[in-house]
């Protein structure tokens, strides 16, 4: 089956500093890869879509500059979130679509001290 | 706006009786529906989906949901339900496009 991995699994880290969450398919090429986020007891949110070789495309209200996606290959897409405060602390999830169906990573836990 | 809805925030059954998830879903078009469980801290995990053909739907771990059009419904069951099935369920929708849109999960919980 299709597998989908992200790295790190949780991170803590310092308000002020930045930090990459990598999404890797592992068995397949993914044209596109989905960045999501959710809140304690809420929801996913998507944040953007990613596609390979070209800019993501974000979802409204979501800062571009502050979460900066890269997309270099059809395997690995990054999310960085810049100058992290504490406010962005939740749960990231990537995944990454084939024809209609998504697959999903295991999500990544950030807390921002 | 296309919009998925999921009424219950949390069902609670006993093991072995059979569960309901409910799903609600607005939208123009033939839609494209999926179910999805998600256990604590993990990422989503792939349960069924329907696209076309037959309403009734099976999916993994028992599961099948069925869908109908005329009350756009997507609800999602289980003949006897395991404790084992605890955890938090998604419905979403796209519309052959791969974004996906969700509704904002209901927990079910079974006692033994």
């Amino acid at each position: 089956g299709a597998v989908v991995s992200q790295h790190p699994s949780r991170v803590i880290c310092k308000s002020g500093t930045s930090v990459k969450i990598e999404c890797r398919s592992l068995d397949f090429q993914a044209t596109t890869m989905f960045w999501y986020r959710q809140f304690p007891k809420q929801s996913l949110m998507l944040m953007a879509t990613s596609n390979e070789g070209s800019k993501a495309t974000y979802e409204q209200g979501v800062e571009k500059d502050k979460f900066l996606i890269n997309h270099a290959s059809l395997t690995l897409s990054t999310l960085t979130v810049t100058s992290a405060h504490p406010e962005d602390s939740s749960f990231y999830i990537c995944s990454a679509g084939i024809g209609d169906e998504q697959f999903f990573g295991p999500g990544t836990r950030l807390t921002v001290l | 706006a296309q919009s998925v809805a999921q009424p219950e925030d949390q069902v609670n059954v006993a093991e072995g009786n059979p569960l309901t998830v409910k799903c609600t879903y607005s939208v123009s078009g033939n839609p494209y529906l999926f179910w999805y469980v998600q256990y604590p801290n993990r990422g989503l995990q792939f349960l069924l989906k329907y696209i076309t053909g037959d309403n009734l739907v099976k999916g993994s771990y028992g599961f099948e949901a069925e869908f109908n059009k005329s009350q756009t419904s997507f609800h999602l069951k289980k003949p006897s339900a395991l404790v084992s099935d605890s955890a938090l369920y998604f419905c979403a929708v796209n519309w052959g496009f791969q974004k996906l849109v969700f509704g904002t999960g209901t927990r079910l919980l079974v006692s033994p």
